[in-house]
């Protein structure tokens, strides 16, 4: 079975700086990944997707994310962080064919300080 | 505009009293699911459906329904809610396709759910 750990629940940082969220996913075949983003009292934005070929994925807000099979990882990434990207962050894997099937890990919440 | 539409947004409700969440979207999807969210948890997948009538129990279905009678429409029902029933729901729907630059999930804007 599919599975997704996002170790860390809670991160903060300065606005301006650089942020990197992690995600380490188990399957056995190439997943397709994604990554959401929920504001508060909001549903679930989808940031960015990677189904295969290039390693690094750009997605909308300035978001990037690597994906690196040798470590099973899918991290999150931006270069500066804006007061507005203060939210709750999903990774999620779906079984290779589809994007239906979402197994999510537990999130992280992003807070941002001014 | 495409979206996914749940109605109620915010319920409160009694122990054993039934109650129906809905959920529709517009986009023609084949696939829809409802999803819990919890503190710690994240998103758990409760029931899903690949096309009207097929539906199919995820990894939390316990005390919950689904129906799938129109493409558009996959109502949640609580037949007899119960405390730990108290959660965020979501509603999300897909394209069942091999064209990846259209593989991605819509989700509605969440039902937030409270049982006393």
């Amino acid at each position: 079975a599919q599975s997704v750990t996002q170790p860390d629940i809670h991160i903060t940082v300065s606005e301006g700086a650089s942020l990197e969220l992690r995600c380490n996913y188990s399957y056995g075949a190439t997943p397709y990944l994604f990554w959401y983003v929920q504001s508060p009292g909001q549903g679930l934005q989808l940031l960015l997707k990677y189904f295969s070929g290039d390693t690094l994925v750009q997605g909308i807000k300035g978001f990037e994310a690597e994906f690196k099979r040798s470590q099973s990882s899918f991290n999150l990434r931006k270069p500066s962080v804006h007061w507005s990207d203060a939210a709750e962050y999903f990774c999620a894997v779906a079984p290779t064919g589809t994007a239906s099937k979402l197994t999510f890990g537990t999130g992280t919440r992003l807070q941002v300080t001014l | 505009e495409a979206q996914v539409t749940q109605n109620p947004r915010y319920l409160i409700t009694v122990t054993g009293k039934k109650l129906t969440v809905t959920c529709s979207q517009n986009m023609n999807h084949e696939y829809m699911s409802w999803y819990r969210q919890d503190p710690g948890l994240g998103l758990r997948q409760i029931y899903y459906s690949m096309n009207v009538e097929v539906t199919d129990k995820g990894d939390v279905p316990e005390g919950y329904k689904v129906s799938r009678k129109e493409k558009r429409n996959f109502p949640l029902i609580l037949e007899s809610p119960s405390p730990n029933q108290t959660s965020l729901y979501f509603c999300a729907s897909s394209l069942l396709t091999v064209d990846l630059q259209n593989t991605e999930a819509f989700f509605g804007q969440g039902t937030r759910l409270t049982v006393v």
